[in-house]
């Protein structure tokens, strides 16, 4: 079946660290895939996507790249600020007309100053 | 342009009380998502529809009812809370295709004591 595998957190960082939060999936076909963040207390907002394979999305300094060969989405950012602390799940998107979502659990990051 | 809105925003129930959530889209999407978040267990899929008038169950849908009679508006209903039932709901709605992403709403607490 579709599924997505998300590195376990909390990860905690010190601020200007550089992020990797390593995603992997399964999916048959050719899915499209999704980094979403929620804030503490709010909805998950989308971060940034990709809808084929070596697509790299990119979004407030946050990016991922589509990789078919190893079936990943690794998120990264190279200088995080205290401001990015969040939950970040990653997601795809399949079925003849995208009707199904499936996300991962969300990895919590918190950044310290 | 709201986006995606729900209402009530906070709620507490007793056990055996019923209670309907309302959610609402402008922006004249196909699909639309209940989802359920609990500390620790990211978010679940309750029930969803791809259009008008149809429903379809997702991977928790015990203990939950949905109707979606206009394009616009997409209802959870709950007949008979139980305390299993306290979390956080949120509603969804997305473009018909893969490479769209889904929107958020900003999601209803529930307490059942």
């Amino acid at each position: 079946g579709n599924s997505v595998t998300q590195m376990e957190g909390p990860v905690t960082l010190s601020e200007e660290a550089f992020l990797t939060i390593n995603c992997t999936y399964t999916a048959t076909g050719y899915p499209s895939l999704f980094w979403y963040v929620q804030y503490p207390g709010e909805g998950l907002q989308l971060l940034l996507k990709a809808t084929k394979a070596d697509d790299k999305g990119s979004n407030k300094g946050f990016e991922a790249t589509y990789r078919k060969e190893t079936t990943s989405f690794h998120l990264e950012k190279g200088s995080v600020q205290v401001s990015d602390s969040a939950v970040y799940f990653c997601a795809l998107s399949f079925g003849n007309y995208g009707q199904n979502f499936v996300f991962g659990p969300g990895t919590r990051l918190s950044v310290l100053p | 342009n709201a986006g995606v809105t729900q209402t009530p925003k906070f709620r507490v129930l007793k056990t055996g009380q019923s209670m309907t959530l309302l959610c609402a889209q402008d922006m004249n999407h196909e699909y639309m998502y209940w989802y359920r978040q609990d500390p620790g267990m990211g978010l679940r899929l309750i029930h969803y529809s791809v259009g008008e008038g149809t429903t379809a169950k997702g991977e928790v849908p015990d203990g939950y009812n949905v109707s979606r009679l206009k394009k616009q508006n997409f209802l959870l209903g709950l007949e008979s809370a139980a305390p299993s039932q306290t979390s956080v709901y949120f509603c969804a709605a997305k473009r018909a295709g893969q490479s769209y992403e889904q929107y958020f709403g900003p999601g209803t607490r529930l307490t059942v004591t």
